[in-house]
């Protein structure tokens, strides 16, 4: 079975660039968690919907961040502008209410840098 | 307060050797436990869920005290291959969000 597909896997940018990131959850799945990890912070949430709702985004850092789940298999994490301390690598995970594991399954990862 | 708290070590150990690993968290209404590993440059995953009683899993070995919110992880007969970063992970729920600890580095060496 596919996992999290997340994509791209790396991506270096400029300060000011809008970046978007991309989450193909695993199928059937009906949660997916966006977190962020940094040397500093480690790994944080940022975003995690149900159902394709957004349910916590206390994570957020500010109103350059936004996420969106258009349908069961795909979500985006947006970044607009960019800026150098946004670098990290985001995370996408996928969970399954009820599945007898109960745990998170995560993607790859996006490295992202910001110049 | 940090709401998982690990010592980052690094933890460096001859083959064979065993390690522990302890962990604090301080939501004393964190409902499941969990240590995930996460190798260098790659994503965590799951290394085994943590119940009450305890639990154990080949040569891993987890605990938990809820009275004094209290996570631990014993590794034995270490091999190279479990040299990695050790996260302890918490979360109120399921289907919540994980809360982790920024890890354990272990390295294992011949």
């Amino acid at each position: 079975d596919a996992g999290v597909i997340q994509s791209p896997r790396h991506e270096v940018t400029e300060m000011g660039q809008e970046v978007t990131l991309r989450c193909k959850p695993i199928s059937g799945h009906d949660y997916l968690f966006w977190y962020r990890q940094t040397m500093m912070r480690g790994l944080e949430l940022l975003i995690y919907f149900n159902n394709n709702v957004p349910i916590d985004d206390s994570g957020m850092p500010e109103d350059r961040f936004s996420a969106k789940m258009p349908n069961a298999s795909f979500s985006t994490l947006k970044i607009q502008p960019s800026e150098p301390r946004d670098s990290a690598v985001y995370f996408c995970a996928s969970y399954l209410a009820g599945a007898p594991t109960d745990t998170q399954y995560f993607g790859p990862g996006t490295r992202l840098t910001v110049l | 307060r940090k709401e998982v708290e690990q010592d980052p070590g690094p933890f460096n150990v001859p083959e064979g050797a065993t390690v522990a690993f302890n962990c604090t968290y301080s939501n004393s209404a964190s409902q499941s436990f969990f240590w995930y590993r996460q190798d260098c440059r790659k994503e965590p995953k799951l290394l085994m869920s943590v119940y009450s009683s305890g639990n154990e899993d080949g040569r891993f070995t987890a605990q938990l005290n809820r009275a004094s919110q209290y996570i631990s992880l014993l590794i034995r007969d270490s091999k190279l291959s479990d040299s990695a970063t050790y996260l302890c992970v918490v979360s109120s729920q399921a289907g919540t969000a994980l809360i982790f600890g920024k890890g354990t580095t272990l390295s294992v060496s011949s």
